[in-house]
């Protein structure tokens, strides 16, 4: 059956390190991948996307890479920060889909 | 509106009752997506819609849920005969258009179900 895993549960790190969060999947062959950010009582806030063609996608301080061979996504925030602070939830969709399937989040901390 | 409005925020149910939970969709957009978060972060889709047609329900219970979409009204999800594993925070979202252009969510509506 498709499974994503999203990596640890929880990941804490210092202020100014880059966080990495990784986005793993079985069984599933995505046209598409995103990250959205979601704090606490919040909705998920959308942050990129990137397609089966892209290997990398940068904004601002956020890079996201997708391999197809190795069936993953890895989400990097450099020059962390507190506010940075949130659960990351990464999300797939093939191309005939009708809906986006998310994995179960990462919540990053980052201490001052 | 410039954002997707779900209400209520919060919603108490005894087990047994009806609840209905409602959405309207950012202005313009044409797709319309229901999830059910329960526990911290698991996130399940129940079912999308492109204008007021179902896209994919695949994710429904079919039973007790039922969803609608109808023109010039708030996008509505209802739950008959609500059990306590249905107490969660249901998300609504909207898209332009399906090929994965990002999702806009609404704050959610909170159903605790007692």
């Amino acid at each position: 059956s498709q499974k994503i895993e999203q990596n640890s549960e929880a990941l804490n790190i210092q202020e100014g390190k880059t966080a990495t969060l990784t986005c793993n999947y079985t069984n599933y062959s995505p046209a598409y991948l995103q990250w959205y950010r979601q704090d606490p009582g919040r909705g998920p806030v959308f942050l990129l996307l990137i397609r089966e063609n892209e290997k990398e996608k940068r904004k601002e301080r956020l890079k996201v890479t997708f391999d197809t061979t190795l069936k993953q996504s890895l989400f990097h925030i450099t020059a962390s920060q507190p506010a940075d602070s949130a659960t990351y939830l990464c999300a797939l969709e093939g191309t005939n889909a009708g809906k986006s399937t998310f994995g179960d989040g990462t919540t990053l901390t980052v201490k001052p | 509106g410039e954002e997707v409005a779900q209400t209520p925020k919060h919603l108490v149910r005894g087990e047994g009752q009806k609840a209905k939970l409602y959405c309207a969709p950012i202005k313009g957009h044409s797709y319309v997506f229901w999830y059910q978060q329960v526990l911290k972060n698991e996130f399940k889709f129940l079912i999308s819609f492109q204008n007021e047609n179902v896209f994919d329900e695949t994710g429904m219970p079919k039973e007790r849920f039922s969803a609608k979409c109808l023109p010039n009204s708030p996008c509505s999800l209802e739950i008959q005969a609500t059990k306590l594993e249905d107490s969660a925070v249901y998300f609504c979202a909207s898209s332009q258009n399906r090929i994965n252009e990002k999702l806009f969510f609404g704050s959610g509506t909170q159903l605790s179900v007692l």
